[in-house]
């Protein structure tokens, strides 16, 4: 099965710079990739996706990029705020895989904290 | 529009117990998820319905746990009897199927077992 790696496990930053949280995959069948951000005493809720018929995506202050050669795909956050403080899980599935098509495997998370 | 709703939101109760987490999905959804987070194992799924069909439960960790779709708007999780070990945060999560396929997640069910 599908097996994502996330990096790293916490993040600081200052308010302002930038913020890079990095996953890899390893079912190169997987196209897939969205991103959540959970709040404390809150679920995950999307924030971002990206599947593999592109190789970039933004949306304001987040942007996604992968590499689907190299299996890896990467969040980045830029002018971090202090409301950008929470657990940021990446994720990958395979929507061509029948009917496990639907199932996401997440990665560990990462607690990201912006500094005022 | 209403979110995903689950309850109760906050469950404790003592090892042996029966407990019932309850799910709401967004009307119009077709597929449903069940995960379980820790913060040794992460976010787990356990077992997604399409159609109220259980279509994988190959993440559900025993034969306590069971989990049931009368319709397309409710599901249940219930684990019979409970233990510590399963104590966790359970989140149900729906999307449909026609609409790119995020998955949208309730705020969880906060389950401590004494």
């Amino acid at each position: 099965g599908e097996n994502v790696e996330q990096h790293p496990s916490t993040l600081s930053v200052q308010e302002g710079d930038s913020a890079v949280i990095k996953c890899t995959y390893s079912d190169s069948a997987s196209n897939y990739f969205p991103w959540y951000k959970q709040e404390l005493g809150k679920g995950p809720q999307l924030i971002i996706d990206i599947r593999s018929n592109v190789g970039e995506k933004k949306d304001q202050r987040i942007a996604v990029t992968l590499n689907k050669t190299a299996k890896h795909f990467s969040l980045h956050i830029t002018e971090t705020q202090p409301e950008d403080s929470a657990v940021y899980f990446c994720a990958a599935s395979n929507e061509n895989s029948g009917g496990s098509n639907y199932k996401l495997t997440f990665g560990k998370g990462t607690l990201l904290t912006v500094n005022p | 529009d209403a979110g995903v709703i689950q309850s109760p939101r906050h469950e404790v109760t003592e090892m042996g117990q029966e407990v019932t987490l309850r799910c709401k999905p967004i009307s119009g959804h077709d597929y449903l998820f069940w995960y379980r987070q820790t913060m040794m194992r992460g976010l787990e799924l356990l077992i997604y319905f399409n159609n109220n069909v259980p279509i994988d439960d190959s993440g559900m960790p025993e034969d306590r746990f069971s989990a049931k779709m009368p319709n397309a708007s409710f599901s249940t999780l219930k684990i019979q009897p409970s233990e510590p070990r399963d104590s966790a945060v359970y989140f149900c999560a729906s999307s449909y199927s026609g609409g790119g396929r995020p998955q949208h997640f309730g705020d969880g069910t906060r389950l401590s077992i004494l």
